[in-house]
């Protein structure tokens, strides 16, 4: 079973468009992350949540909003898409906030055309 | 605010010789450190942890990393390299008792191991 799923794992759309991704958890984890990383394979922090509470906005476009509608899952849906946005999204699992450890996804290739 | 620098882009090295990437970082008080690897459209796995304890960390498939609180170093160690290490490796960091500091990365080393 794998630990942190993502889907799509590929994603080709037109801008203007909106999308979501799904991300789903099987570890019992409290707290989960949506990370972006660019085409230069930076990694930043997009959203946290902990048990479906909205923790950190790392001052992401209102057009990203993040859904959260139980632990163990957390959905990104993405409004207006910009090519900008084309990236690869990851989400990860920690066991809580303080959490050491985290679980990622295997990535969400998201591009815009 | 914490972070983290690599400053190689590139590291490469022959197969069998030992390997070294390099971290430092920046964190108010003690430091959690991490190494995560990512190969080609993966996501991120991860290799070893450094929490409190022993400054030598030993981790998955033979990498090893020593903190050197002095230094505010990280680095990741290997004895002797493999073709198949070759990938895209990333030092993160959050501060101790950081409560909802969430990881922060590196930009990341990509190792090349030449047979």
């Amino acid at each position: 079973d794998t630990a942190v799923s993502q889907t799509p794992k590929y994603l080709v759309t037109q801008m203007g468009n909106d999308k979501s991704i799904k991300c789903e958890q099987n570890l019992g984890h409290d707290t989960m992350y949506w990370y972006k990383q660019d085409s230069k394979k930076f990694l930043k922090i997009m959203f946290s949540y902990n048990n479906k509470e909205l923790i950190i906005n790392e001052t992401v476009p209102n057009r990203f909003s993040p859904k959260s509608p139980d632990k163990a899952h957390l959905n990104l849906h993405i409004n207006s898409l910009e090519l900008g946005d084309s990236a690869v999204y990851f989400c990860a699992s920690s066991q809580d906030l303080g959490g050491v450890g985290y679980t990622f996804g295997s990535g969400t290739r998201l591009t815009v055309v | 605010a914490q972070s983290v620098a690599q400053p190689e882009d590139q590291v490469n090295v022959a197969e069998g010789n030992p390997l070294t990437v390099k971290c430092t970082y920046s964190v108010s008080g003690n430091p959690y450190l991490f190494w995560y690897v990512q190969y080609p459209n993966r996501g991120l796995q991860f290799l070893l942890k450094y929490i409190t304890g022993d400054n030598l960390v030993k981790g998955s498939y033979g990498f090893e990393a020593e903190f050197n609180k002095s230094q505010t170093s990280f680095h990741l160690k290997k004895p002797s390299a493999l073709v198949s290490d070759s990938a895209l490796y990333f030092c993160a960091v959050r501060p101790r008792n950081s409560g909802n500091t969430p990881l922060v990365f590196g930009k990341g080393t990509r190792l090349s191991v030449i047979a």
